[in-house]
């Protein structure tokens, strides 16, 4: 089972559609993180939970809601979608709290998002 | 405000030309500076964390160095496995991690 799972893969939706994001981690993190990563751009944080609370928001709009049941599941729903958030979406984990060691993240392998 | 900024863009190697990429940053509360690798339709591999200026960390054909300013990634006698757009980033004081933009590296047999 590899450290950080993302599904789906790939994802085709349309601008009234919803779906969710599905991300799980197995390696005992108590700190999930939403990035966001378009062509030629820097990754963008979207979201950030530790310990099942999520302590960071990026002003990111209100068309994503991410949810975070437990410590080793993290989801993002969507709904009313526009074109240009279609992007790589990824999912990291980190043992969290201070100290750099603690916050190297460790990534999934993202899910494609086209909206049409 | 917090920066992090990758040159070049995009560089394309033989195989066996060394090289190196750098990373520039300003951040106030510098908690980490991270290489991560990244291969087309994956998720960032992460490759090193350097704490200190001086610092300095090897794996296999990559070493990453740091100074209060930047860090470089050299890439010596790169192979086309090596292939990859590799990605630094900077831990600020709340321990979130600040990307730059990443640098495409080919290597050619």
């Amino acid at each position: 089972e590899t450290g950080v799972t993302q599904t789906p893969r790939h994802l085709v939706m349309g601008m009234t559609n919803k779906k969710s994001l599905k991300c799980e981690q197995h390696l005992g993190h108590n700190a999930m993180y939403w990035y966001k990563q378009s062509a030629k751009k820097p990754l963008e944080l979207m979201f950030v939970y530790s310990l099942e609370e999520r302590v960071e928001n990026n002003s990111v709009p209100s068309r994503f809601s991410p949810e975070c049941p437990n410590s080793s599941h993290l989801f993002l729903h969507l709904h009313t979608l526009q074109p240009e958030d279609s992007a790589l979406y990824l999912c990291a984990s980190s043992q969290g709290g201070a100290g750099a060691s603690k916050n190297i993240q460790y990534f999934g392998a993202g899910t494609r998002l086209s909206v049409l | 405000e917090d920066q992090v900024t990758q040159s070049p863009e995009a560089l394309r190697l033989q195989e066996g030309e060394s090289s190196s990429l750098n990373c520039s940053y300003t951040v106030s509360g510098l908690r980490g500076l991270f290489w991560y690798r990244q291969d087309p339709g994956k998720g960032p591999e992460f490759l090193f964390t350097l704490y200190s200026a001086g610092e300095e960390k090897e794996k296999e054909r990559l070493k990453a160095t740091l100074t209060k300013k930047e860090s470089f990634l050299h890439i010596t006698a790169p192979k086309p496995e090596d292939s990859a757009t590799y990605l630094c980033a900077v831990g600020d004081s709340w321990g979130k991690l600040q990307f730059g933009a990443g640098t495409q590296v080919v290597v050619t047999p």
